[in-house]
């Protein structure tokens, strides 16, 4: 079936620190994926999606690419700040209907 | 101030009983759906309506049923409660149904079973 794993459960960093999450993905069609970002007491929000081969997603200085290759589609961003503390959730829809799969999720935690 | 409000922010019932979580939206979208987030599992699609029809459901038990009264409201019925319902639900909207609209989250309902 159609799923997503992210590898990290909890990634502790220090601010300005490099970040990856990784993401690989299953899925039976060609599907959008999706990186999202829930912080505490509040709902899941979208930082980006990313629909074809190669396409690079970016957003507030997080960016993933697209690979079907590897059928990836890792979180990464230059230099953490602690307000990027949160849990990020590399999600994927292969419908019509907005139907969403989601990953684990992985909790970040940037210490300043 | 949210443009998705859901009602109660935190609910506590007995097994067996019934409760019904509210949703509205106030973003103007033709698209919601329920999602739920426990701790056992990652955030999982339940329902998704358009215009106020039942588009996709991948929730097996019947007794979670969404209620449409308007076009900005999607409530959502539990009967005959059990424990394993314990979850954060959250109600989304979006544009329309399509995969090119994004999807907006409320700020959920964290409900607890005894």
């Amino acid at each position: 079936g159609d799923s997503v794993t992210q590898t990290e459960g909890q990634v502790a960093l220090s601010e300005e620190d490099f970040l990856t999450i990784h993401c690989n993905y299953s899925a039976s069609g060609y599907p959008t994926l999706f990186w999202y970002v829930q912080y505490p007491g509040e709902g899941p929000q979208l930082l980006f999606r990313a629909s074809r081969d190669k396409e690079k997603g970016s957003s507030r200085g997080f960016e993933a690419t697209y690979d079907k290759g590897t059928t990836s589609f890792h979180l990464r961003k230059a230099s953490v700040q602690e307000s990027d503390s949160a849990v990020y959730y590399c999600a994927l829809s292969v419908n019509s209907n907005n139907r969403i799969f989601f990953g684990d999720g992985t909790q970040l935690v940037v210490k300043p | 101030d949210p443009k998705i409000i859901q009602k109660p922010k935190y609910l506590v019932a007995v097994t067996g009983s019934e409760k019904i979580l509210i949703c509205e939206q106030y973003l103007g979208h033709n698209a919601m759906y329920w999602y739920r987030q426990s701790a056992k599992k990652p955030l999982e699609f339940m329902f998704s309506y358009s215009y106020q029809k039942l588009m996709d459901n991948q929730t097996a038990s019947s007794r979670f049923q969404p209620q449409s009264s308007k076009k900005n409201h999607l409530d959502l019925q539990i009967t005959a409660l059990k424990p394993d319902d314990s979850a954060t639900y959250f109600c989304a909207s979006s544009q329309s149904g399509t995969l090119q609209n994004t999807l907006y989250f409320g700020a959920g309902t964290r409900l607890s079973v005894l």
